[in-house]
């Protein structure tokens, strides 16, 4: 089975910044990836799929790179509604990433 | 705009089998696949099944000797039972819509408490 890790398992920024997550698989998985954010006591929502499109209706400040083993989900001027817990999947199985829970300072 | 709207018992014993189900409101049901994932508390997720509007399931390998996933089209509902539940099993347990394995509309979530 493929597994997913993820990098950091927190961080802690400021309003305005930038916030770089990075999810590494345990092999290739081409561009078989999505992002998804979850707030405390909410179900998960869809951030970004096939890597890098964004999900209809999430804020451009969201995107997604990579392929193959290595991708990353950047925040580009981290706003306070973007505190929550980010998971990164495996698009073309079921397995999904850790977690890496983003706090605002 | 699609809904998913869950319900279920929350509070079960050891042994006992939990059974919830989904409903969905609004939206195409036979175009997708429709999920049923966990997360125990303060823990990630994890997918347990999935299932199609002609009966077409696909299940966790951990869980498959204790999960049945139903599907009701008639009242676009499905259904998840689990059996043999032990304090292991407590979760919050989330339905959700699937496509090419990406859920992009989920259901609010119901606590499931395993406790002796």
């Amino acid at each position: 089975d493929i597994q997913m890790t993820q990098s950091p398992p927190s961080v802690s920024a400021s309003v305005g910044d930038r916030v770089t997550i990075t999810c590494r698989a345990s092999q290739d998985i081409s561009s078989w990836l999505a992002w998804y954010q979850q707030k405390p006591g909410k179900a998960p929502t869809l951030l970004i799929y096939a890597a890098s499109s964004l999900q209809s209706g999430v804020p451009s400040r969201f995107s997604g790179s990579g392929s193959g083993t290595d991708f990353t989900l950047t925040i580009n001027s981290l706003q306070p509604e973007d505190s929550a817990t980010y998971y990164c999947q495996q698009a073309n199985s079921f397995t999904f990433g850790p977690g890496t829970t983003v706090d605002i300072k | 705009q699609v809904q998913l709207q869950q319900w279920g018992a929350g509070l079960l014993k050891p042994s006992e089998t939990l059974s919830l189900t989904c409903a969905v409101y609004g939206g195409s049901f036979s175009g997708y696949y429709w999920s049923w994932i966990r997360q125990p508390p303060g823990k990630g997720l994890e997918w347990i099944g999935e299932i199609n509007h002609s009966g077409s399931t696909n299940y966790n390998s951990s869980l498959k000797s204790r999960v049945t996933i139903s599907v009701d089209t008639s009242k676009n509902q499905f259904s998840l039972k689990l059996s043999s539940l032990t304090a292991a099993d407590t979760a919050v347990y989330y339905c959700a819509r699937g496509n090419l394995q990406l859920w992009s509309a989920w259901g609010q979530g119901t606590l499931v408490i395993v406790y002796s």
